[in-house]
């Protein structure tokens, strides 16, 4: 069965660093999703890509956040610096298209720790 | 402002047993109601979505139930499995094209 891939699974880093993550959305899957998501609370959408364009970045800290799919297949994540806030899971989600009736499918995450 | 309220917050029942959770929500226009399971330090997975002129949705053991006019849904677990464990997240979209609003989850624990 298809799945969205993410790398790293953990990642520790010390603030003022810069870190990169990495998606590879299912194959076919138009519509690429970056969210992070603080314990206990629901994911919050950073950016949305249709192919290599994107189409929702409102919420995303542009000051150090950057995200990037170049050629409309995998992603990239980056935080340049990485402050104390910023630790939370970072989760990568495809779809086929998009609009809210298709499902998004979500990757394992990626467990940022800022210390 | 549209707002996802979920409760409880968290919940702990025994395996076997049935439980319910709620989920108000103040967005309009509506347009559709996802319920998702996230497991632990995993990401979330569909259940079920619902439009506007659905009022019931099961998927094997999970069942949803959505009444557009007092603007709640609910979600039923029966005979539940330790498995159940997770976090359950109800997600609306005010309108199809639009950004999912989403609840901050309810936190089930089965014990044994």
């Amino acid at each position: 069965e298809a799945e969205v891939a993410q790398s790293p699974r953990y990642k520790i880093t010390e603030k003022s660093q810069a870190v990169a993550f990495w998606c590879d959305p299912i194959s076919g899957h138009a519509t690429l999703y970056w969210y992070r998501q603080i314990l206990g609370q629901g994911p919050e959408l950073l950016v949305q890509f249709q192919d290599e364009s994107v189409v929702d970045d409102s919420q995303l800290p542009k000051d150090r956040f950057s995200a990037e799919r170049l050629k409309g297949v995998d992603s990239t994540l980056k935080i340049q610096p990485a402050e104390l806030g910023d630790s939370a899971m970072y989760l990568c989600a495809s779809s086929l298209d998009r609009g809210s009736y298709n499902e998004q499918f979500f990757g394992p995450g990626t467990r940022l720790t800022v210390l | 402002k549209n707002q996802v309220e979920q409760s409880p917050q968290s919940l702990i029942i025994l395996e076997g047993k049935n439980c319910t959770l709620q989920c108000n929500y103040t967005v309009s226009p509506f347009s559709n109601l996802r319920w998702y399971k996230q497991d632990t330090g995993r990401g979330p997975v569909s259940l079920t979505i619902m439009t506007f002129s659905e009022n019931t949705k099961s998927n094997g053991r999970y069942t949803a139930t959505l009444d557009a006019d007092t603007k709640q849904s609910s979600l039923h677990i029966t005979a539940s499995q330790l498995s159940d464990s997770a976090s359950y997240i109800c997600v609306v979209s005010p309108d199809s094209n639009y950004q999912l609003i989403w609840g901050a989850g309810t936190k089930l624990i089965i014990k044994p």
